[in-house]
């Protein structure tokens, strides 16, 4: 079955507010990595978080990580219309496996 | 200068043909993937190539057949393709296994 779950499916929110997305999953992992897709394009890695690592920044993003809940969270802070995509969880145990994304709309 | 490239980026054929796509790194990457994504946005892994090694097959069908002449290249060929074959199928690389990787702009298949 799919590893990773994310929520919310979809997320509509104004330009310069922040946008926080949730992904589960239900195995032990070696890092966690987050993914943005614009429409019509490839997946753009944005961040990896060892398993032994809770928080990690990058620029406007903040990832969180708790093992013991199996859950990892994505912020993204002061959003910009150029911020719409979809964002993808990706686990990396014995197995690579993507969650089933974010659709984020920054509206101007 | 484009890392990662597949071709073609669309194809449109009819059923119980025979295609392939292939896929291109220029990273020094030794390791490459296949995923089928699909119209749900749901991303599936289906082959990975470690130094000319596969050692992921995600329970793919047998129509579906991954060949790596070298580690620079993973083509993806399909026979007797279904209708449910019509999908998004995306290449990516990466310098080991488990790391970030880099994606292809993806080949959009239509089978009529």
């Amino acid at each position: 079955s799919q590893q990773g779950e994310e929520d919310p499916q979809a997320l509509s929110i104004q330009e310069g507010e922040n946008a926080t997305m949730n992904c589960s999953y239900k195995t032990s992992i070696n890092n966690l990595q987050w993914y943005r897709q614009n429409s019509g394009r490839g997946l753009v890695h944005l961040i990896l978080i060892r398993s032994n690592e809770r928080e990690k920044h990058s620029g406007r993003l903040r990832v969180t990580l708790d093992t013991s809940k199996k859950s990892s969270s994505l912020l993204i802070t002061a959003s910009r219309a150029a911020d719409t995509a979809s964002y993808f969880c990706a686990t990396v145990g014995n197995q690579f496996y993507f969650g089933t994304g974010t659709s984020l709309t920054v509206i101007p | 200068d484009t890392a990662v490239s597949q071709t073609p980026k669309y194809l449109v054929t009819q059923m119980g043909n025979d295609k392939s796509i292939k896929c291109e790194q220029n990273l020094g990457h030794d390791t490459m993937y296949w995923y089928k994504q699909d119209s749900k946005k749901f991303l599936k892994i289906m082959f990975s190539y470690n130094n000319k090694e596969l050692i992921i097959n995600e329970t793919v069908p047998n129509r579906f057949s991954p060949k790596s002449p070298d580690k620079a290249h993973l083509n993806l060929h399909i026979n007797s393709l279904e209708l449910g074959d019509s999908a998004v199928y995306f290449c990516a690389s990466s310098l080991g296994t488990g790391l970030m990787q880099f994606f292809g702009p993806g080949t959009r298949l239509t089978v009529l």
